[in-house]
């Protein structure tokens, strides 16, 4: 166990829907990652938040936004889903002041039919 | 960025062999993670190794960031090791690892 936590485990959901994933990082944790992983495009990395800011930002679609809470929680909003969106969310945590290690979640599975 | 390969994509050892996994990248890094994931999606840290050697029970890895590349050896491989094994460098002052394809592990008994 990790100590990242996500919610739900797995989701199935119709296309033009809009859904939210929940993520509590690592006690301590500052940062927060999310990761998009799928058969074609194999393990990628979406947005980090650090201490409740926006840090960095790569594949992510306009269609998907996140945030970072004040408690450090953090939820990646995914709206108007097509089937391509079916995949594995990842979120990891990390203190990010030195040692990065990255610490991952279980994951939520993202079936959109 | 940085461009990540994995080799082999794929391997299948009988249970009590050895194997070595590589990662090669394109260029200089700060930081290095291996991780395994197992059947059930799972991600799990094996290393986080920015150069050098370590060693944990029946795995260990070496990193040598001067020639770009990380290795995983496994030894005594058992069923539980199947999965597929991931390497994730990353560069400079970023903090965001680029994975590779992964190479794809079955263990039989």
């Amino acid at each position: 166990d990790s100590g990242v936590t996500q919610t739900p485990k797995h989701l199935i959901t119709a296309t033009g829907q809009r859904v939210t994933l929940r993520c509590s990082p690592r006690s301590g944790d500052l940062s927060v990652y999310w990761y998009q992983q799928s058969l074609d495009q194999g393990l990628q990395f979406l947005i980090q938040y650090y201490n409740g800011e926006e840090r960095a930002k790569g594949n992510i679609l306009e269609r998907f936004s996140a945030q970072q809470f004040p408690d450090l929680h953090s939820e990646l909003n995914l709206s108007s889903l097509e089937l391509g969106d079916s995949a594995l969310y990842f979120c990891a945590s990390s203190v990010v002041s030195g040692n990065n290690e990255q610490f991952f979640g279980p994951g939520t599975r993202l079936t959109v039919l | 960025g940085i461009q990540v390969e994995q080799s082999p994509p794929d391997l299948i050892l009988q249970e009590g062999a050895n194997s070595t996994l590589r990662c090669n990248f394109s260029d200089s890094v700060n930081n290095l993670q291996w991780f395994h994931q197992n059947p059930w999606g799972q991600l799990i840290n094996l290393f986080y190794i920015p150069s050098g050697t370590k060693q944990n029970g029946r795995l260990s890895a070496t990193t040598v960031a001067t020639e770009r590349y990380s290795l995983l050896y496994i030894s005594s491989s058992q069923t539980t090791d199947s999965g597929v094994y991931f390497c994730g460098p990353w560069t400079g002052g970023s903090y965001i690892p680029t994975f590779g394809r992964g190479t794809s592990l079955i263990v039989h008994p």
